[in-house]
């Protein structure tokens, strides 16, 4: 079984100012991916950014980015300039494949932008 | 792209009353659906899964016979609370994936329950 540990419960971060949210997790697998998903007020859940396990290079997606160590097992979501509507719920999830795509859910971390 | 769709977006009835919530990818054919059920401030638990034409595969603790699903063609998988209590009252969300693992599930914007 796998699991996914977020330790920070809640964030906040000013406006235009960096801010990283930590993951960490536990697979036996080798072959897995790993994705970030913001869920705002509205409850939507978004894909941010995710990142194959097989590859080295950091995923990048505009404002958000990752640091991925595979052997240490981490998976942190760096958010550059962060703006109001970054302001959300954010789940570090992962999925082993072969396993009928099931993702393990974090428990999340609440991130307040102000102002 | 990837775009699901989850009808209603909230629901309120009453006691012993039987809810569908459907979901549907537009623009992408989804071979695998998810319904998950999400708590006040917490994670969102998975159901079940559901691929096309076969019978859902349900997690542990989750009652087949209360959450029905249906995933009758490659685009619709159906959810249906029977007999409603207050208890079944959540916020339930779906989510759809196309046909390789490395695609990632698309979400539908959820569906509020809430039983009287």
């Amino acid at each position: 079984a796998q699991t996914v540990t977020q330790s920070q419960p809640e964030m906040s971060v000013q406006e235009a100012e960096t801010v990283t949210l930590s993951c960490t997790y536990d697979t036996s697998e080798n072959n897995y991916y790993l994705f970030w998903y913001k869920q705002p007020p509205s409850r939507q859940m978004i894909l941010v950014i995710r990142q194959e396990a097989y590859k080295q290079q950091n995923a990048t997606e505009n404002r958000f980015s990752v640091n991925f160590q595979k052997a240490a097992k981490s998976f942190s979501l760096k958010i550059s300039d962060s703006q109001l509507g970054d302001t959300a719920m954010y789940f570090c999830a992962l999925v082993n494949t072969g396993t009928a795509s099931k993702l393990t859910f974090g428990t999340g971390t609440r991130l307040q932008v102000t102002l | 792209g990837a775009v699901v769709s989850q009808h209603p977006s909230r629901v309120i009835c009453k006691s012993g009353t039987s809810v569908k919530i459907e979901c549907r990818s537009l623009d992408f054919q989804a071979t695998t659906m998810f319904w998950y059920r999400q708590f006040p401030k917490q994670s969102l638990m998975l159901m079940a899964t559901s691929n096309e034409g076969s019978k859902a595969t349900y997690e542990q603790g989750v009652e087949k016979d209360k959450f029905l699903i249906n995933h009758a063609s490659l685009t619709l998988s159906t959810l249906t609370v029977t007999s409603a209590h207050p208890e079944d009252s959540s916020f339930y969300i779906c989510s759809a994936r196309g046909g390789y693992d490395n695609q990632p599930q698309h979400f539908g914007d959820g569906t509020r329950l809430s039983i009287l």
